[in-house]
């Protein structure tokens, strides 16, 4: 039982190059989130979606993108990488109930 | 705005020792209020949720407790062990169709030996 996996776990990029964060879960959840979580500031929305095929903003959404081709994966892309872009990156899934279910991390450094 | 507070930001104690975490929200129309807990280097896990009916509520050595005239919640640790240093999230969801839930910034515990 996986649960929500997120992929690569740890990631140096350099300013200005691209990466994208995979988020695969498997317990059928419509809604799906991106998080980032930096010291003292706690997770912070940057975008969600509400079903396959649909993305909206959250409270950063700026310097990303994000895809849900299918309903199990949810996909954040960095164009053009920067240092304030430096978090640790959460993907989450929602249940009926409302009980978010949170993959490990994803960890990224932008020097 | 809706906006969750949690005091306190840092706590340390010995083990054994209970302790209690607050989280004030200003949510409307309120729906329910979780507790997450987040060991380092992990991502949160639900320990436990309050609807607005519910005042009490326990998990093992967690008890959680919610006035929802005063829009207060508390989360007790009691008999603390080195396992439950860890960050303590407020989670507080409105009802109405509301997707996004609302984050308190979470309480660091830090349990010594």
């Amino acid at each position: 039982n996986a649960g929500v996996t997120q992929t690569p776990k740890f990631r140096v990029l350099k300013t200005g190059q691209s990466m994208t964060l995979l988020c695969a879960q498997d317990m059928n959840h419509e809604y799906m989130y991106w998080y980032r979580q930096d010291p003292g500031m706690g997770l912070r929305l940057i975008h969600y979606s509400v079903g396959e095929g649909t993305t909206a903003k959250g409270e950063v959404p700026d310097g990303y993108n994000v895809s849900r081709l299918k309903k199990q994966n949810f996909l954040l892309g960095l164009e053009s990488a920067a240092p304030s872009q430096t978090s640790v990156y959460f993907c989450a899934s929602r249940s009926l109930s409302g009980e978010l279910f949170f993959g490990e991390g994803s960890r990224l450094t932008v020097l | 705005k809706n906006q969750v507070e949690q005091s306190p930001q840092s706590l340390i104690i010995l083990e054994g020792k209970n302790c209690t975490l607050q989280c004030n929200y200003t949510v409307s129309p309120f729906s329910n209020l979780r507790w997450y807990k987040q060991d380092t280097g992990r991502g949160p896990v639900s320990l436990t949720i309050m609807t607005f009916s519910e005042n009490t509520k326990s998990n093992g050595r967690y008890t959680a407790t919610l006035d929802a005239d005063t829009k207060q919640s508390s989360l007790h640790i009691t008999a603390s062990q080195l396992s439950d240093s860890a960050s303590y999230i407020c989670v507080v969801s409105a009802s109405g169709g509301s997707y996004i839930p609302t984050f308190g910034r979470g309480t660091s515990l830090i349990v010594h030996p």
